[in-house]
């Protein structure tokens, strides 16, 4: 089974919202990454955070990243139309090779 | 320089019938993964190449499922005696050391 679940599974906004996704996984990790995807081709990666770290930014971009709870959120401010694409977290697995084990997404929709 | 490529961007094949899929890693990068996804669906893993190591074969669905990668570069994923749940898009990525993973378009496979 997939190590992550996200929600909400899809997201509706207008431009200029903020977009907030969750990430929660269920083993210890070494790293958590979220990647982009526009119309179910290749991904994008966008921002890396390691289990040592509590927050990082990108651009429009915030992750957070709670070891305790297991679970982590992806902020985009200020949101474009261009913004509209699934979203995905995936972990690394601490000990493990560095496989990527990727949750199931959350459709974003922005609406200029 | 060029990313990581994949052929052909689709393919229709007939129940039973084998499919060789092709990844063109970046030049240098000494990983290469390859994923299987569903419509609507997350990633799943299916194989890890690292450098000359044996590769992780743990995702792989069954045995009819292989794969290699040639001098450390081109891999190839083959698929024996098709079946209509093996449809999906199949991606493979590559990465320098196991961070960041580089996403080809993605191979469409589409099996009537």
């Amino acid at each position: 089974s997939q190590q992550g679940e996200e929600d909400p599974q899809a997201l509706s906004i207008q431009e200029g919202e903020n977009a907030t996704m969750n990430c929660s996984y269920k083993t210890s990790i070494n790293n958590l990454q979220w990647y982009r995807q526009n119309s179910g081709r290749g991904l994008v990666h966008l921002i890396l955070i390691r289990s040592n770290e509590r927050e990082k930014h990108s651009g429009r971009l915030r992750v957070t990243l709670d070891t305790s709870k297991k679970s982590s959120s992806l902020l985009i401010t200020a949101s474009r139309a261009a913004d509209t694409a699934s979203y995905f977290c995936a972990t690394v697995f601490l000990g493990n090779t560095d496989k990527l084990i990727f949750g199931t997404g959350t459709r974003l929709q922005v609406f200029p | 320089g060029a990313g990581v490529s994949q052929s052909p961007s689709n393919k229709v094949t007939e129940k039973g019938k084998d499919v060789e899929l092709r990844c063109d890693p970046i030049s240098g990068h000494t990983a290469l993964y390859w994923y299987r996804q569903s419509l609507g669906q997350g990633l799943e893993f299916l194989i890890y190449f690292q450098g000359n190591s044996a590769p992780d074969k743990s995702g792989l669905p069954s045995d009819r499922f292989s794969a290699e990668r040639t001098g450390g570069s081109v891999s190839t994923l083959t698929i024996q005696r098709t079946q209509q749940e093996d449809s999906a898009v199949y991606l493979c990525a590559s990465s320098p050391g196991g961070i960041e993973q580089f996403f080809g378009p993605g191979t469409r496979l589409t099996v009537l």
